[in-house]
């Protein structure tokens, strides 16, 4: 199983990021995923969940500002980040739907 | 949303020495199903989390026996019988009952 995280960078306030982690070793289409983030020095913050029928739950802090996304014939997750602010700051992370398997994490910085 | 508070926020400890992690959850963590989803993670320094225990007491596959988890509702325990160097890091337990999921602040397990 690999699970590799891209697309991340620094970004402005207010501005718009998508994610994409990249799944092998696995039957992508069958399991839910999780995005899940970690800002610097601090510990993890769960943000959003699909389930393989891409049904979707959110994170307070992120609800209407992002969209979790997949698919199946790319073996591909996606995080739509929307409206970023300077806390938003962080390693995400993507993650099987057991929290079994983790990627390597993407680093997204919010400043001007 | 379930607030999941560990103790101690730090830990030392010398190779061989048993250590306990305490978990307290701010409502029961039974599912409807039956199973307790909680599980704990160590992130190694510099490293992404990885999966230890499932469902309180459930070891991860590949992971060393001397890892154990037990408890139950909203109190729960991770035990390391036999501290070794790489086991050092930070240690959150987290819980996927009630969305949204949760993570404890986490404890960092260092040698003495």
């Amino acid at each position: 199983v690999q699970l590799v995280e891209s697309g991340g960078g620094l970004v402005q306030p207010g501005k718009s990021l998508k994610l994409s982690c990249s799944a092998s070793g696995f039957t992508f289409s069958s399991y839910g995923m999780h995005w899940i983030r970690q800002a610097p020095g601090k510990g993890l913050d769960w943000v959003a969940y699909i389930s393989s029928s891409s049904g979707t739950v959110y994170a307070d802090a992120v609800k209407g500002r992002f969209t979790i996304s997949r698919d199946n014939a790319k073996n591909t997750l996606y995080l739509q980040l929307n409206s970023l602010k300077s806390e938003d700051t962080a390693i995400y992370y993507c993650a099987g739907d057991y929290f079994d398997y983790w990627g390597q994490g993407v680093m997204v910085t919010v400043s001007s | 949303d379930v607030v999941l508070t560990q103790t101690p926020p730090t830990l030392s400890a010398t190779i061989g020495q048993s250590v306990s992690i305490s978990c307290r959850s701010s409502q029961s963590l039974l599912d409807s199903d039956g199973d307790t989803y909680l599980n704990w993670l160590l992130q190694r320094p510099g490293q992404s989390p990885q999966l230890l225990i499932y469902s309180v007491s459930n070891l991860e596959s590949g992971v060393p026996n001397r890892f154990s988890g037990s408890g139950s509702e909203t109190d729960f325990t991770l035990k390391i019988s036999g501290v070794e160097a790489e086991d050092l890091g930070v240690y959150y337990c987290m819980q996927a009952t009630h969305a949204p999921y949760t993570f404890g602040a986490g404890t960092k397990l260092e040698l003495k």
